[in-house]
């Protein structure tokens, strides 16, 4: 099956720093979501981005679909930014669920 | 995107009782629904495609004898999970999706099992 690969698995930093996560995927596919997990494990859905890229605040997503990678961008980082941040993707060719990458845990400190 | 909710939240069960969670669509007509575990520190594994009026599609390795999914309508999908046991304390949590919008999650129910 299709391989979703994030990185980094974690990143710290400081409040107001800025920061780059990448959704590497094996296969073409034609849905790609970037979810913020919270602490009570509410998925938050960021971007819907099978193409293309979105700005929504302080965050923005580019998604490369004909070289499978997509990026999410965080600017200017607050500490409720702190949490796991989820890749997910369908495939073209197979079923209909999305399947999710292992995650990006960021802490951001203030 | 749909609203989905996911009840109950939390649940702390004996071993060897069953637990039934459910999964609602409330603004919108779902044919299917799909159902994912997470552990701790893991990411989510889908477990199964619920379809209405249909049985259920199983992933490789998940025992559908003992987690019986029901799709009855169009807006209620509910996942029991069978004499549970220690290991099958998780975060379960449901998914619908809507054209154009992409997938949207319930809230989740985390199962503590006694």
């Amino acid at each position: 099956g299709i391989q979703v690969e994030q990185s980094p698995p974690d990143l710290i930093l400081q409040e107001g720093a800025n920061s780059t996560l990448r959704c590497n995927f094996s296969d073409s596919v034609n849905n790609l979501q970037w979810f913020h997990q919270n602490p009570w494990g509410q998925l938050i859905n960021l971007f819907y981005i099978p193409s293309g890229t979105k700005q929504n605040g302080r965050l923005s997503a580019t998604t490369v679909a004909t070289e499978r990678y997509s990026l999410l961008y965080i600017s200017s980082s607050q500490t409720t930014d702190s949490g796991v941040y989820f890749c997910a993707v369908r495939p073209n060719q197979a079923g209909t669920a999305l399947i999710f990458g292992k995650g990006t845990t960021l802490s951001v400190s203030s | 995107g749909a609203v989905v909710s996911q009840h109950p939240s939390w649940v702390i069960c004996k071993s060897g009782t069953s637990v039934k969670i459910e999964c609602r669509s409330l603004d919108f007509q779902a044919t299917t629904m799909f159902w994912y575990r997470q552990f701790p520190k893991q990411s989510l594994m889908l477990m199964a495609t619920s379809n209405e009026g249909s049985k259920a599609t199983y992933e490789q390795g998940v025992e559908k004898d003992k987690f019986l999914i029901n799709h009855a309508s169009l807006t209620l999908s509910t996942l029991t999970v069978t004499s549970a046991h220690p290991e099958d304390s998780s975060f379960y949590i449901c998914s619908v999706k809507r054209a154009n919008y992409g997938y949207t999650f319930g809230s989740g129910t985390r199962l503590t099992v006694v």
